[in-house]
C-alpha cells in the first residue's frame, strides 16, 4: 500500500527546474518523521538522493534539492539533464501503521 | 564499502514458500541502530515496503502481509533472511534488501532478484 501520494510523471526540457510533489499526513512526515527520496535510473535498484528531507549524500548533484511544507515535501530537479531520466520515490516512516511507507512513484522525461 | 546482494529461487509455484537471504558486508547488524530491511517491487509498479529488522532484534513490517512474512538475523553470518507463505502470482517481483542506519531511510541497496510465481 501507499500513503504517500506522487504525481505519476513530471516532464520538463534539458536545463529547466522540475518539482515532484510527495502529499503525506499526520502520522508520517507531518508528524516526526523525515521524509526521503530514491532515483531509480530504468532497469537497476533504487538509489538515495535525498534524505532527512533536504540532505544530500555525499557525491549526489546539487541540482538536487528537497523540501517539506506541513504534510508535503517536494524534490526540485534544475538544470534538468537526460540523464536524470528515472522513476523518483519518496519514503518515511508512519506512526499509526508502525512500519515504512513509499510514496506511489513519479516518472520523470526529458523532452 | 557496505554492499549487500539477494539470493534465492528465480521461480516459485503458488502455495509454496518463498525464503530469500540477503547477505551483507561492511557493517554489522550488531552496531546499534543499525536495520536491513526487504522491498519489493512488481513488475511497473511502486516500490512496497515488506520488512525489517533492528539491531536488536526489533521487527517492522508491512501491515498487509503481516501474517505471511517472518524476517530474520544471523549476525555472524552477516545474513538477513525473509520468508513469505503461502505465494501468489501477485507476488511476481524484484525483491530487494536495503541497509538502514539510525534514521528511516535506506542508505544502500542490493541488485535485487526476480522472484515469478508461476504453476
Amino acid at each position: 500500500q501507499s500513503v504517500l501520494t506522487q504525481p505519476p510523471s513530471v516532464s520538463g526540457a534539458p536545463g529547466q527546474r522540475i518539482t515532484i510533489s510527495c502529499t503525506g499526513s499526520s502520522s508520517n512526515f507531518g508528524a516526526v518523521y523525515d521524509v526521503h527520496w530514491y532515483q531509480q535510473l530504468p532497469g537497476t535498484a533504487p538509489k538515495l538522493l535525498i534524505y532527512g528531507y533536504s540532505n544530500r549524500p555525499s557525491g549526489v548533484p546539487d541540482r538536487f534539492s528537497g523540501s517539506k511544507s506541513g504534510t508535503s515535501a517536494s524534490l526540485a530537479i534544475t538544470g534538468l539533464q537526460a540523464e536524470d531520466e528515472a522513476d523518483y520515490y519518496c519514503q518515511s516512516y508512519d506512526s499509526s501503521l508502525s512500519t515504512y511507507v513509499f510514496g506511489t512513484g513519479t516518472e520523470v522525461t526529458v523532452l | 564499502q557496505i554492499t549487500l546482494k539477494e539470493s534465492g529461487p528465480t521461480l516459485v509455484k503458488p502455495t509454496q514458500t518463498l525464503t530469500l537471504t540477503c547477505t551483507f558486508s561492511g557493517f554489522s547488524l550488531s552496531t546499534s541502530g543499525v536495520g536491513v530491511g526487504w522491498i519489493r517491487q512488481p513488475p511497473g509498479k511502486a516500490l512496497d515496503f515488506l520488512a525489517l529488522i533492528y539491531w536488536n532484534d526489533d521487527k517492522r513490517y508491512s501491515p498487509s502481509l503481516k501474517s505471511r512474512l517472518t524476517i530474520t538475523k544471523d549476525t555472524s553470518k552477516n545474513q538477513v533472511v525473509l520468508i513469505m507463505t503461502n505465494m501468489d502470482p501477485v507476488d511476481t517481483a524484484t525483491y530487494y534488501c536495503a541497509h538502514r542506519l539510525g534514521s528511516t531511510y535506506f542508505s544502500y541497496w542490493g541488485q535485487g532478484t526476480r522472484v515469478t510465481v508461476s504453476s
